[in-house]
Order: C-alpha cells, then structure tokens, then sequence
C-alpha cells in the first residue's frame, strides 16, 4: 500500500459526460501527479500540483482540467468525454520539498474509466 | 524529439537465472533515471534511482546501471522468480520537471 489512495475505483459512463476523479496524497506529500495509462499509449504524464499551485503540464487535453485544494488533495476533471479517453487514471505523490527536483513518486491504485 | 525505448515488450526468462532489462534514451540529459515495477491493473511501484553521477546501484536481488555517455541504463533482477514477473518501466526525469516513462518490458519467469 503506497499510501495514496484515488476514488472511484471503477468509472463506467457515457459520450459527452464529465467525470471527477479524486486522490488523496501520502501524509506529508505536497506534489502530486496525474497520470493516464491507456494500451496503446503507455503511462502519459498530464499534470502536476505543488502545494496547491500547478507546477507542470504535460500532455494534458483542453478538456481536461485539475486542482489541488488546500488539504492537498487532488481532482481531475474530464469533460466532454470520448471513447478514447477509456483509460487508467493514476495519482502519484511525493515530498517535493522544493516542488521543483524530481523525486520518487508513489503511486495510487488508479481509476479504471470506462467510456461506452 | 525525447524518445525512451525499453528493449523488448516481453522477456521469458528461467526460474534463476539473472533477468536483464535495458532502457535506452535519446535526446536527454536526465539527472536521474528511475525503475518501477507495475502488475497488471494495478499502480506502478518505484524500485531502485540512480543518478547521472553514479554508475551501478544495488538492492537485495537487484542491480542498476546508468552509462550516460551510451544513454542507457541496465536494469538486472538475480536469481529470479516467479514471483518478480511483472512489467517494469524505466523513466527518466529531463529539463521538464516531470518523469517520462518507457513503455514498458513484460517480464515472465518460468518455474
């Protein structure tokens, strides 16, 4: 148990809707990560909080958006939601004690969407 | 463009002996470059870091190397077993503040 924890596990919904997927950091861990990870595409980087402030992005969709909220934890936010976007969510966190070197990152269980 | 490329998407190995996994990069400079192992449906798990200026780390059953001049990393598991099957992934942290991850081997130990 890496200590982060993400819910739901499962997500099932439809063309068009919008989703939150939600991540509870390790205690003490102020960055956090997020993460997709679909067959054809590998483990994608999308974005990253520090503290409550975004402090990197990668290739993180339009449609997408993310926050970190002061007891620091995360949302991820899909709208508009494609066929393609059926993936594996992850949230990673780590201490970051200076949100800009780069540090191991624990990783949570993932949430597994399904869009049908 | 950055590219990470893992040696193979899948390596059969006998119960015993030592797996070697390789990660190869281009177009990089990382400061450091980590493993992770993932089973299936589940998240990654970090293994082992090394640092450009450290060639060899070692932990219990596994060993990894970091030649920055061949931009390659080698990734060793001794003594394998079934159990140690599972995918592992190499990333690499670059100029960017996040960590670029390879696709993966699949690693399968046979009894």
């Amino acid at each position: 148990d890496s200590g982060v924890t993400q819910t739901p596990k499962h997500l099932i919904t439809a063309t068009g809707q919008r989703v939150t997927l939600r991540c509870s950091p390790r205690s003490g861990d102020l960055s956090v990560y997020w993460y997709q990870q679909s067959l054809d595409q590998g483990l994608q980087f999308l974005i990253q909080y520090y503290n409550g402030e975004e402090r990197a992005k990668g290739n993180i969709l339009e449609r997408f958006s993310a926050q970190q909220f002061p007891d620091l934890h995360s949302e991820l936010n899909l709208s508009s939601l494609e066929l393609g976007d059926s993936a594996l969510y992850f949230c990673a966190s780590s201490p970051n004690s200076n949100g800009r070197t780069q540090e191991t990152q624990y990783f949570g269980p993932g949430t597994r969407l399904l869009v049908l | 463009s950055q590219k990470i490329e893992q040696n193979s998407e899948a390596l059969n190995i006998q119960e015993g002996k030592t797996a070697t996994l390789t990660c190869n990069y281009t177009n990089y400079s990382p400061a450091y470059l980590q493993w992770y192992r993932q089973d299936p449906g589940r998240g990654p798990v970090f293994l082992l870091l090394i640092r450009e200026n450290e060639k060899e780390k070692r932990k219990e059953r596994l060993k990894v190397t970091f030649d920055t001049t061949l931009k390659q990393s080698l990734f060793h598991i001794t003594a394998s077993q079934p159990a140690d099957s599972a995918t592992y992934l190499c990333a690499l942290s670059g100029s960017a503040r996040q960590l670029t991850f390879g696709s993966g081997t699949q690693l399968t130990v046979l009894p």
